[in-house]
């Protein structure tokens, strides 16, 4: 069975850095794109970042560029983003999902992990 | 960037009526377009990729339908668990969600 796990949420003060963790199993974690995607309360998805099968490309919509960055280690099916200088509007809940090819659906998404910036 | 614009924003269906929500490329996505599925509490679901693929598992009354800039997803007579949110999305260049579908059950 196909398993995304997320982890690292929790409250943190603006001006702040969180990681968070995705664990994956049931699946050869190191075939797939990986994608983080946010939901802020009662709003719309909204795409943050993804990553290569190998790590060696990354991608990010301008709204995250430079504060968030996007990494994996396959070695431990793991997948992972840091968050710096966190504003109040990135409070949302964060999902990783799995993507077979970089133009592919997201077909697998984990359980969410809720990140509030507040102070 | 490619804007996607999801109409309507909220509707309301009694059981067995045929559903469709639409989405509105703001460039060509070359059929590069999949629709979720998102009950409350919980996370997103795959139904339909490439415009019109069904997901493994994703029951037959849902069908998605389009190209160029314009796409549909149709339910062919609306159940109680069809009640959900959902969303298009497309994948040609980078990635770009629809502003979401409410579906409730009249």
């Amino acid at each position: 069975e196909v398993q995304l796990v997320e982890s690292g949420g929790g409250l943190v003060q603006p001006g702040r850095s969180l990681k968070l963790s995705c664990a994956a199993s049931g699946f050869t974690f190191s075939n797939y794109y990986m994608a983080w995607v946010r939901q802020a309360p009662k709003k719309g998805l909204e795409w943050v970042a993804t990553i290569s099968t190998s790590g060696s490309r990354t991608y990010y919509p301008d709204s995250v560029k430079g504060r968030f960055t996007i990494s994996r280690d396959n070695a431990k099916s793991s997948l992972y983003l840091q968050m710096n200088s966190l504003k109040c509007e990135v409070t949302a809940t964060y999902y990783c999902a799995r993507q077979r090819t970089i133009a592919a659906p997201m077909d697998a998404w984990g359980q969410g992990a809720s990140v509030t910036v507040s102070s | 960037d490619i804007q996607m614009t999801q109409s309507p924003a909220s509707l309301s269906a009694s059981l067995g009526e045929t559903v469709s929500i639409e989405c509105l490329a703001s460039e060509g996505i070359s059929n590069d377009l999949a629709w979720y599925q998102q009950k409350s509490g919980k996370s997103p679901q795959l139904l339909i990729y490439a415009a019109s693929r069904l997901q493994d598992g994703v029951p037959s009354r849902f069908s998605g339908s389009g190209s160029g800039t314009r796409y549909s997803l149709k339910i062919s007579g609306m159940q109680p668990e069809d009640e959900a949110d959902y969303f298009c999305q497309q994948s040609y260049k980078y990635w770009t969600f629809g502003g979401g579908t409410k579906l409730e059950l009249k």
